[in-house]
């Protein structure tokens, strides 16, 4: 089945500095990637998504970079704020079309 | 739209009990799911519906879970009996897309078995 990772459980960065959480995926067959973030009570929350035929996507402060040749993919987070300390999850679709998340990973911003 | 709908917020129970946790999806959305979430597993998709219809049980764990989707608009998730190890978050989320994509996740109901 798919396998899903992230490289760091914490990461802390500076209030303003630029955030990068990294995930790995096992299925080279997986097409589509997610990356939610969950706060504190609450449920996932949609962040971006990226398809396996491109290789970045850009959002509001956010960009999704996939590389299908190491089966990675990353979330950059420009000019952090205290509101962005959240648990980050990838996930992944693959061959069966069930997502699969990742374990997680916690930013924490510090002012 | 009010999104995704769980209740109870909280529930805490004794073990042996029938415990029944609801959802209300987007209105619209074809594709209703029931993950599970705790420290150790993280999140776990137990079954999910298109159209009312169950199309993958293979998560749900035991015949002590059961869910049902009567209409577009509902759906329940049952334990029982439940046991302290069912203890967890179960979120429900549904979706609008035709595979499992975009979820949205409701505020998830935080079960407690004693």
């Amino acid at each position: 089945g798919e396998s899903v990772g992230l490289h760091l459980p914490t990461l802390s960065v500076q209030e303003g500095d630029n955030s990068i959480i990294n995930c790995a995926y096992s299925n080279s067959a997986s097409d589509y990637f997610i990356w939610y973030k969950q706060e504190s009570g609450k449920g996932p929350q949609f962040i971006i998504d990226i398809r396996s035929n491109m290789d970045k996507r850009q959002g509001q402060r956010v960009t999704v970079l996939l590389n299908k040749t190491v089966k990675h993919l990353s979330l950059q987070i420009a000019a952090t704020q205290p509101g962005d300390s959240a648990v980050y999850f990838c996930a992944v679709t693959g061959g069966g079309n069930k997502l699969t998340f990742g374990t997680g990973t916690q930013l924490k911003v510090e002012l | 739209d009010a999104g995704v709908i769980q209740s109870p917020r909280h529930e805490v129970t004794e073990m042996g009990q029938e415990v029944t946790l609801r959802c209300k999806p987007i209105s619209g959305h074809d594709y209703l799911f029931w993950y599970r979430q705790t420290m150790m597993r993280g999140l776990e998709l137990l079954i999910y519906f298109n159209n009312n219809v169950p199309i993958d049980d293979s998560g749900m764990p035991e015949d002590r879970f059961s869910a049902k989707m009567p209409n577009a608009s509902f759906s329940t998730l049952k334990i029982q009996p439940s046991e302290p190890r069912d203890s967890a978050v179960y979120f429900c989320a549904s979706s609008l897309a035709r595979r499992n994509e975009k979820l949205f996740f409701g505020s998830g109901t935080q079960l407690s078995v004693l």
